[in-house]
């Protein structure tokens, strides 16, 4: 079956400290991983994806993350954090060409405070 | 990118009534979803709305209870059906155009059943 496992609940962490959160996935084929951002009473938004090619992949809002085939994980972060990073995260894969499945983390939520 | 309207956005309901999503989208797009969100919970996938044909609904959504429509490319309705309080959520119409593989959400329905 495939999975997506964000093992935090929650991240906290100061402002214009570095912050990671983490996911990782099980998946039998290629996957296709993206992070979005909730924040409250919105709906999602899309901040980055890996489909293919280099492993880090560079988003919106500074966020970046790291492709970890061995690893199985996809983890997000971001150099020097900000008080409005202060959301919902949440790691989604879908499996290679077939787009319409995808499947979502748990969540994470990021308190960044001052 | 598409940009995605959903009303309405918030409602208070009574049980046992029914009420229906409206989800427009500023573009054609391919596929069309509806997703739930729990209270403190990810997303779940209830369906995914085929233009001219039946939605595809996933394990555990059957159609007597969410019933849906999608007449035209841009267009679908969510109904949720005899309410009970189990189904207070967030409901989240998602789209995937064409070019991309990422998904595209509506700002959400967040629906309270009393």
């Amino acid at each position: 079956a495939q999975s997506v496992a964000q093992p935090e609940d929650q991240v906290n962490v100061a402002e214009g400290n570095p912050l990671t959160v983490k996911c990782t996935y099980s998946v039998s084929g290629n996957p296709y991983l993206f992070w979005y951002v909730q924040y409250p009473n919105r709906g999602l938004q899309f901040l980055l994806k890996y489909i293919t090619g280099d492993n880090l992949v560079k988003g919106s809002y500074g966020f970046e993350a790291e492709f970890n085939k061995s690893q199985t994980s996809f983890h997000l972060k971001k150099p020097s954090a900000l008080v409005s990073d202060s959301a919902l995260y949440f790691c989604a894969v879908s499996l290679g060409g077939n787009f319409n499945k995808f499947y979502f983390g748990s969540g994470t939520k990021l308190n960044v405070k001052p | 990118s598409a940009v995605i309207s959903q009303k309405p956005s918030r409602d208070i309901c009574q049980r046992g009534t029914s009420l229906t999503i409206q989800c427009q989208v500023d573009s054609q797009v391919t596929m069309m979803f509806w997703y739930r969100q729990q209270p403190g919970q990810s997303l779940t996938l209830i369906a995914t709305a085929n233009q001219g044909s039946e939605a595809t609904y996933e394990s555990g959504f059957v159609i007597d209870k969410f019933p849906i429509s999608r007449p035209n490319l841009t267009f679908s309705t969510l109904t949720v059906s005899n309410m009970s309080p189990e189904d207070s959520s967030i409901y989240l119409c998602s789209v995937r155009t064409r070019d991309t593989g990422e998904l595209f959400f509506g700002e959400g329905s967040r629906l309270t059943v009393l």
